[in-house]
């Protein structure tokens, strides 16, 4: 079965610094990995992915995520936050082969103080 | 293309009443779901579709029906409404081939089971 854990319900962050909302993994075999962000009364938005490839993934707005394969990891970063990254972001994963929709971690929200 | 649509935005139901949520998409996705939200629960999958005809049950399919008689729709039925099912639903979808495994949302539905 797959599944992935956001242990973090909340990050806070000061606006200029670096994020990380951290996201850990478990599939049988090997996963596609992704982050979705949630703006406040609207659908999730697709960030970025790890197909194959780069084990670091550049997406949208300026986020980037590492894949670690030893640690079954996919956090998400950013250089420097902004006030308006303050959104919940889901991670999830599907497993190849085994499943044709992924499941989603409950969610981060972060929170970029001005 | 107008994405992934879904009505009603919002929904007030007695316990015991039936209502169908609907769902569209207008991007010739082979995979449909759905999913509720629910705070500090993340997203669960409801039900999904691979296909016209072809549907399966995902992690909370109780309560809930699903058909997908063509490529676009792909309705939730509620049969008889508890208050445990009041949440926000989501409905996606996601090309099998081309881009896949990035999902498409809807806008959501408030529904509300008084």
């Amino acid at each position: 079965a797959q599944s992935v854990a956001q242990p973090e319900d909340q990050v806070n962050v000061a606006e200029g610094n670096p994020l990380t909302v951290k996201c850990t993994y478990s599939v049988s075999g090997n996963p596609y990995l992704f982050w979705y962000v949630q703006y406040p009364n609207r659908g999730l938005q697709f960030l970025l992915k790890y197909i194959t490839g780069d084990n670091l993934v550049k997406g949208s707005y300026g986020f980037e995520a590492e894949f670690n394969k030893s640690q079954t990891s996919f956090h998400l970063k950013k250089p420097s936050a902004l006030v308006s990254d303050s959104a919940l972001y889901f991670c999830a994963v599907r497993e190849i082969i085994r499943s044709y929709i992924p499941t989603f971690g409950r969610g981060t929200s972060l929170i970029v103080h001005p | 293309n107008a994405g992934v649509t879904q009505t009603p935005k919002f929904q007030v139901l007695k316990t015991g009443q039936s209502m169908t949520l609907q769902c569209a998409q207008d991007m010739n996705h082979e995979y449909m779901s759905w999913y509720r939200q629910d705070p500090g629960m993340g997203l669960r999958l409801i039900h999904y579709s691979v296909g016209a005809g072809i549907t399966d049950q995902g992690e909370v399919p109780n309560g809930y029906n699903v058909s997908r008689s063509t490529t676009e729709d792909f309705p939730l039925r509620l049969l008889s409404a508890a208050p445990s099912q009041t949440s926000v639903y989501f409905c996606a979808s996601s090309d099998a081939s081309g881009s896949p495994d990035t999902q498409y949302f809807g806008p959501g539905t408030r529904l509300t089971v008084l």
